[in-house]
């Protein structure tokens, strides 16, 4: 089993609606990361959380340290949202990624 | 402030050779971490460099190495290179080790034949 599990891998929607990412993790971990990864490779950063809840424009993430267990929100949803989004999970200096969550959305 | 930057971008080499890329993290990142991204494997953690000391290290095998200089400039290298070594290598900067939120370089994708 890995240590980090997302769902779904992958994920069809039309303009417009909400859409969650889910993340499970099996370890210890200091912090939780939200990726965003376009076609071509370009890797970006899109939260960085270690309890709670964190916003930032249409994209929201939540993390639940007892549960284990994080989404990734994308409110009213775009075709320029479509990309892979990574869960990451920080244990030291060390990073361990979950498999990705191909989104694509259709206008 | 400029990204981080990685070289070269693509590059092809062939079984047994040996590689070396280049990372430059954002100006004040002290801390640099290497990444290997395959169809197969997903993400994986090579190993991070602070202050020029190795700090962790994936689960990898002794053939990729690397360093970070004084400047926090970091090089990966891979030796007697694998048909399995084609892949997309990421490095990441950060202020430190650990605790801070990581900058993604564009990538090195080497592919081996």
């Amino acid at each position: 089993k890995n240590e980090v599990e997302q769902s779904p891998q992958n994920l069809t929607a039309q303009e417009g609606e909400f859409i969650t990412i889910n993340c499970s993790y099996s370890v210890g971990i200091s912090a939780l990361h939200w990726l965003q990864q376009h076609p071509g490779g370009g890797i970006v950063s899109l939260f960085m959380l270690s309890s709670g809840k964190k916003k930032h424009g249409r994209l929201i993430a939540t993390i639940n340290i007892q549960e284990k267990h994080s989404s990734l929100h994308i409110t009213a949803s775009h075709p320029r949202d479509s990309a892979v989004y990574i869960c990451a999970v920080r244990s030291g200096s060390r990073l361990t990624f979950g498999e990705g969550t191909q989104l694509t959305v259709n206008p | 402030k400029a990204g981080v930057t990685q070289t070269p971008r693509y590059l092809i080499k062939t079984r047994g050779q040996q590689v070396t890329l280049s990372c430059s993290p954002i100006s004040g990142h002290r801390s640099v971490s290497w990444y290997q991204q395959t169809p197969g494997q997903g993400l994986q953690f090579l190993f991070e460099y602070f202050s020029e000391t190795q700090r962790n290290k994936g689960n990898f095998p002794g053939r990729f190495s690397g360093r970070q200089f004084s400047n926090s400039r970091s090089e990966m290298n891979v030796s007697t290179l694998e048909l399995g070594d084609s892949a997309l290598y990421l490095c990441a900067s950060s202020w430190t080790s650990g605790r801070n939120e990581q900058f993604f370089g564009p990538g090195t994708r080497l592919t081996v034949l």
